[in-house]
């Protein structure tokens, strides 16, 4: 089955600089790649995703990157600002059939003032 | 608001005993889904359900029992609870369940087992 490895663990970084996730995925069937931000107390919620057949996709300040022969995937945000801190998840999945998703490990962001 | 929710948003018992976590969308959605999150913050699917239909067990002990009366509601009941259930658990819905549906968690009810 599916396994997602997500580095790093943590992240700190100074408030307005960038912060990179990077997820590899094992089955080259996954074709779907979303992003949860899950802030403290709460659930998980969808920032962003992207497919296979797109290389790069960007949504303001958040954009996610795919390589799909080398089967990694990253999240980039640029301008942190405070309210980026939280646990962001990388996922992979099949699209067809019943989605299930294969969450990474996990990456707490914490942005320094 | 439109929304998935759950209660209680805590639970604390004892070992052995029998508890019911209850999950509500009111987002029109077809699929609903049942995570558990550790103490580690993973995530991982334990149950799917399409218009009151199982679709995804993962190897879940059968003392976790998921009941779909219709599909806007996905309780999740636990008997004989273990200290190892001990965690987040997280409903979630999407509108087909295939595909590239996005998935919209509730806010998670944190179990502790004593």
């Amino acid at each position: 089955g599916e396994n997602v490895e997500q580095h790093p663990s943590t992240l700190s970084v100074q408030e307005g600089d960038s912060a990179v996730i990077k997820c590899t995925y094992s089955d080259s069937a996954s074709n779907y790649f979303p992003w949860y931000k899950q802030e403290l107390g709460k659930g998980p919620q969808l920032i962003i995703d992207i497919r296979s057949n797109v290389g790069e996709k960007k949504d303001q300040r958040i954009a996610v990157t795919l390589n799909k022969t080398a089967k990694h995937f990253s999240l980039h945000i640029t301008e942190t600002q405070p309210e980026d801190s939280a646990v962001y998840f990388c996922a992979a999945s099949i699209s067809q059939g019943a989605q299930k998703l294969v969450f990474g490990q996990g990456t707490r962001l914490t942005i320094n003032p | 608001d439109t929304a998935v929710s759950q209660t209680p948003k805590y639970l604390v018992t004892q070992m052995g005993n029998d508890k019911s976590i209850k999950c509500e969308q009111n987002l029109g959605h077809d699929t609903m889904y049942w995570y558990k999150q550790d103490s580690k913050k993973f995530l991982k699917i334990m149950f799917s359900y399409n218009n009151k239909e199982l679709i995804i067990n993962e190897t879940v002990p059968n003392r976790f029992s998921p009941k779909s009366p219709d599909k806007a509601h996905l309780n999740l009941h636990i008997n004989s609870l273990e200290l190892g259930d001990s965690a987040v658990y997280f409903c979630a819905s999407s509108h087909h369940g295939a595909g590239v549906d996005t998935q919209y968690f509730g806010p998670g009810t944190r179990l502790t087992v004593l």
